[in-house]
């Protein structure tokens, strides 16, 4: 069965630490994405990376940063956390198509982590 | 810019009805829709992927359609249950030659509810 694991259900931050969240996919996927969603605002991409060490911002980039090292984990930073960051995280995998191909691929989705941040 | 709009917002039916979903696109040049279920707290369960030359999928109870001329797509639930209740999101992969790396654009949801 495919599998998307984020590290952490919940989490509760203080104001200018600097956050790691966690996502790791079993199914040999390359391309990986980091959405928040809030109430209101629906989900919005904030990064995602379709190869190892490629990473493309998204829609709301601002006050993150992301890191792929192995094609099977990416990784969402905040380098200073503030109290607008407070949202629930969810990260998705899929796989990766031929350029110019006319198919897309079904996304998988994490648990997600609703991160709080006081 | 791609927009996505669900219709409606809200739904509350009684056990045993059958159920229509609305989503809608603004560009028609997608590679797939997909529809999700979101249970309150918790990540995305895909339930249908229709690619951009396909006209529907079927799963169990559940059938989507997709009129991508007319930025169109139905989820259609037969026979709902209590344990159907959650929120339906659909997403659209958009494309205009090249390749997209799968960036989805998500509607807000409809919120739904089966009383028994």
């Amino acid at each position: 069965d495919v599998k998307v694991t984020q590290s952490s259900r919940y989490l509760v931050k203080r104001t200018g630490e600097k956050v790691f969240l966690e996502c790791v996919q079993d199914m040999d996927h390359e391309n990986m994405f980091w959405y928040r969603q809030d109430p209101g605002l629906g989900l919005r991409l904030i990064y995602f990376s379709y190869d190892v060490k490629m990473k493309e911002k998204g829609d709301i980039p601002e006050g993150y940063s992301v890191s792929r090292e192995k094609k099977e984990r990416f990784s969402l930073i905040l380098e200073s956390a503030s109290t607008n960051q407070t949202s629930m995280y969810l990260c998705a995998s899929s796989l990766g198509v031929v350029l110019g191909s006319r198919w897309g691929t079904e996304a998988f989705f994490g648990q997600g982590t609703r991160l709080t941040v006081v | 810019k791609q927009e996505v709009t669900q219709i409606p917002a809200a739904l509350s039916v009684p056990e045993g009805e059958n159920l229509v979903l609305n989503c809608s696109f603004t560009d028609s040049a997608i590679y797939n829709l997909q529809w999700f279920r979101q249970d309150p707290g918790k990540g995305l369960t895909s339930l249908l992927l229709i690619q951009s030359s396909q006209r529907e999928q079927t799963s169990g109870r559940l059938n989507a359609s997709l009129d991508k001329s007319s930025g169109r797509s139905t989820l259609y639930i037969a026979a709902s249950q209590p344990g159907d209740s959650a929120t339906y999101l659909c997403a659209v992969e958009v494309g205009a030659g090249g390749t997209s790396y799968g960036k989805l654009t998500f509607g807000q949801g409809t919120i739904l509810t089966v009383h028994p």
